[in-house]
């Protein structure tokens, strides 16, 4: 099986401006997280989509957000770049059974460098 | 204060030597916890897996859960220089829920 994809691999942007990340889960994989991570403050959670809905949100600003379309990848957008935003973005893929604990398999992130 | 500590390191140590990794937590609601291991621009892979307090052993590798003192652990043993890594740990409140709470990672050189 082909792994968590992310696009793209690497994205210079400079403030003020929006970006949208992409990314595909893993084939049959229904829940898709996205984390930031900084050598500051480590990974971080942002949210969880599963079957098109939010269902959990990490404490971060309303200029991230994202998406989930039918086919389970999933979108995340930010508004309004600020410099603190340069950061490695991952998505991590689950498939959700129900039963026991699902394994997070992550994708290779994408590079944000906001100047 | 961080709801999960983690020593980031950097840690090296010789070939084939006995590794400690740990963590402390403040929040007695997790009740998961992970070990992921992080090379250079990849992505977190996970390693090990525990609910229960106690021990868990896959290969070199085993962690161990001590939940009375809210401290894990995962050692490596008879280490290899393809074990040089970042070291996350991670915990989970609810089964299932994918709300990942990681430590600032270790970072772990092995020296042929």
């Amino acid at each position: 099986k082909a792994g968590v994809t992310q696009t793209p691999r690497y994205l210079i942007k400079t403030r003020g401006q929006q970006v949208t990340l992409s990314c595909s889960p893993i084939s049959g994989h229904r829940s898709v997280s996205w984390y930031q991570q900084t050598p500051g403050q480590g990974l971080q959670f942002l949210f969880e989509y599963f079957s098109e809905t939010q269902r959990n949100k990490g404490n971060f600003p309303g200029r991230f957000s994202g998406r989930q379309f039918s086919n389970s990848r999933s979108e995340m957008n930010v508004s309004t770049l600020e410099l603190g935003d340069s950061a490695l973005y991952l998505c991590a893929s689950s498939y959700l059974a129900g039963e026991g604990t699902d394994t997070q398999y992550f994708g290779p992130g994408t590079r944000l460098t906001v100047l | 204060q961080k709801e999960v500590e983690q020593d980031p390191g950097p840690l090296s140590v010789p070939e084939g030597a006995i590794v400690s990794l740990n963590c402390t937590y403040s929040n007695s609601a997790f009740q998961y916890f992970m070990w992921y291991r992080q090379y250079s621009r990849k992505g977190p892979e996970l390693l090990m897996y525990t609910y229960s307090s106690g021990n868990k052993e896959d290969g070199r590798f085993t962690a161990q859960v001590d939940k009375s003192s809210k401290y894990i652990s995962l050692f490596i043993r008879d280490s290899q220089p393809s074990d040089s890594a970042t070291y996350l740990c991670a915990m989970n409140r609810i089964q299932g829920a994918q709300k990942l709470v990681f430590g600032q990672g270790t970072r772990l050189t092995i020296n042929p």
